[in-house]
């Protein structure tokens, strides 16, 4: 079994500020782990994702995260905000290739002047 | 240009009414998927389908029903049994040597 904590449901930054959007995960089998954005009335655009190797991995528009077996762990990062980052974000767990997603219950990410 | 449509984009059903929402992939990608999103609550798995005239039942699928005739096409029917049925659709899907999904642009279906 696997599931996907998001915590906080609501995010507010300023335009430039770090943006930290928390994921913990639990799974019985080495995870693979995802964040994807959405935009309003839009479908899901994977920003990256962690299978295996590297923990630290980059995505598109400058975020990032890092997978920390010991905390169960995927928080995304990025150092400077910007207006277009504002969308929701889900943190997602699979078991593998062409397996079940589980996703958190996103957090959305509000960018201010 | 390769990738998932879904269609209608606004869908309304009447009470009683079964109705079909459609997803089509040409991303050569044997597996397919059906999400429901409500609002605070994240995607939920209706149904899946690895291959061809093969599918599972995820999370939630009563009050829905799906069928794989052709690897391209995974079309999900919201019956008359799903007592709330609105919500945002989503269909996804992916290679089976791969293990990213991908989304469609989503159905929103609404209740008359």
């Amino acid at each position: 079994a696997q599931s996907v904590t998001q915590l906080g449901s609501h995010v507010s930054v300023s335009e430039g500020a770090l943006v930290l959007l928390r994921c913990n995960y639990s799974s019985s089998v080495p995870p693979y782990l995802f964040w994807y954005v959405q935009y309003p009335n839009q479908g899901l655009q994977l920003l990256l994702k962690y299978t295996t190797g590297a923990t630290l991995v980059k995505g598109i528009n400058g975020f990032e995260a890092e997978f920390k077996k010991s905390e169960t762990s995927f928080h995304l990062t990025k150092p400077s905000a910007h207006m277009s980052d504002a969308a929701e974000y889900f943190c997602a767990v699979s078991a593998g290739t062409a397996s079940k997603l589980t996703f958190g219950t996103g957090t959305r990410l509000q960018v201010t002047l | 240009d390769g990738g998932i449509t879904q269609s209608p984009k606004y869908l309304f059903r009447k009470e009683g009414q079964n109705v079909t929402l459609s997803c089509e992939q040409n991303l050569n990608h044997d597996a397919m998927y059906w999400y429901r999103q409500d609002p605070g609550q994240g995607l939920r798995l209706i149904y899946y389908s690895q291959i061809v005239n093969d599918f599972q039942k995820g999370d939630i699928a009563e009050g829905y029903s799906v069928s794989r005739e052709k690897k391209e096409s995974f079309p999900l029917t919201v019956t008359s049994a799903q007592k709330n049925p609105t919500a945002f659709y989503l269909c996804a899907s992916s290679s089976t040597r791969q293990e990213t999904q991908y989304f469609g642009p989503g159905t929103r279906l609404l209740v008359l």
